[in-house]
C-alpha cells in the first residue's frame, strides 16, 4: 500500500500557483519525498524529490514540513499543459536496481487548470 | 539524452494469445529496468525488475515473463493471455533519484 495521503482532485486557474499537498505520517528518517505526474495516455514524469530541506528546480518546489510528515509541491504558475495526476511517494532514496527502486503509486490527485 | 522506446503504441489481442513487448533505452549502459502495468484507473503496479543482461526479478507471481537479451533491452511475454491482462503497461529504468517511463503500451485483451 501507499504511504501516502493525497487529496483526490484539485482545480486551478491557470495562471495562479497549484498548491499540492501530500500527508507521509510514517516516513522514515532514509526515505525522501518523491513527485510524480501523468498526463493523460502517457508515462509518468518525475517532477522533484526531497529529503527534508525545501527543494525547487525548473518545474516546481517542493516543500517539506520540519516533522517530515507532510509535503507540498507547488507549481507556481500553472498552465493548462499542468492537468495531469500527481502523484506524492515516500521511499528509500537512490537507484538499488531492484524492488527496493520500485515507486508504489497510489491514486495521487487530479489537478484539473482551469482557462 | 537519454530515450526510452516502447512499442507497440496499443494492441488488441484475443484470449489466449501469446504477448511480446518491447522496450529499449538509448544513451545509458546498464540500466535498472522496470515493467509496471496499470489497470483502468489504478496505480502502477510492479510487475519485474532487471539490474542486468540475463537477471530478472519478478514481483507479482501471474502468467507473465520477461526477458533481457541485451543490456539496454527488456522484452515482456506471455504464452496465452487473459481478460485481465490488459492495462497499460510502462518499461521504466531508473538513474540515481529519478526513474524515467516509456511512453507505454495500451493492451486489451478481448
Amino acid at each position: 500500500d501507499a504511504k501516502t495521503t493525497q487529496p483526490t482532485s484539485m482545480d486551478c486557474a491557470e495562471g495562479r500557483a497549484a498548491n499540492l499537498p501530500c500527508n507521509h505520517s510514517t516516513i522514515s528518517g532514509n526515505e525522501y519525498v518523491y513527485w510524480y505526474r501523468q498526463i493523460h495516455s502517457q508515462g509518468p514524469q518525475y517532477i522533484i524529490h526531497g529529503l527534508k530541506n525545501n527543494e525547487t528546480n525548473e518545474m516546481a518546489s517542493l516543500i517539506i514540513t520540519e516533522d517530515r510528515k507532510s509535503s507540498t509541491l507547488i507549481l507556481p504558475h500553472a498552465t493548462l499543459r499542468d492537468t495531469a495526476v500527481y502523484y506524492c511517494i515516500v521511499r528509500v532514496g537512490g537507484d538499488y536496481g531492484g524492488s527496493q527502486g520500485n515507486l508504489i503509486f497510489g491514486k495521487g490527485t487530479k489537478l484539473s487548470v482551469k482557462p | 539524452s537519454q530515450t526510452i522506446h516502447q512499442w507497440p503504441a496499443t494492441l488488441v489481442q484475443p484470449v489466449g494469445s501469446p504477448l511480446s513487448l518491447e522496450c529499449t533505452v538509448e544513451g545509458t549502459s546498464n540500466p535498472n529496468l522496470y515493467w509496471y502495468r496499470q489497470a483502468a484507473g489504478r496505480g502502477l503496479q510492479l510487475l519485474f525488475y532487471s539490474v542486468g543482461i540475463g537477471q530478472i526479478s519478478s514481483e507479482v507471481p501471474q502468467n507473465l515473463s520477461a526477458s533481457r537479451p541485451q543490456d539496454r533491452q527488456f522484452i515482456l511475454s506471455s504464452k496465452k493471455l487473459l481478460l485481465s491482462d490488459s492495462g497499460f503497461y510502462l518499461c521504466a529504468w531508473t538513474r540515481a533519484h529519478e526513474q524515467y517511463f516509456g511512453p507505454g503500451t495500451r493492451l486489451t485483451v478481448t
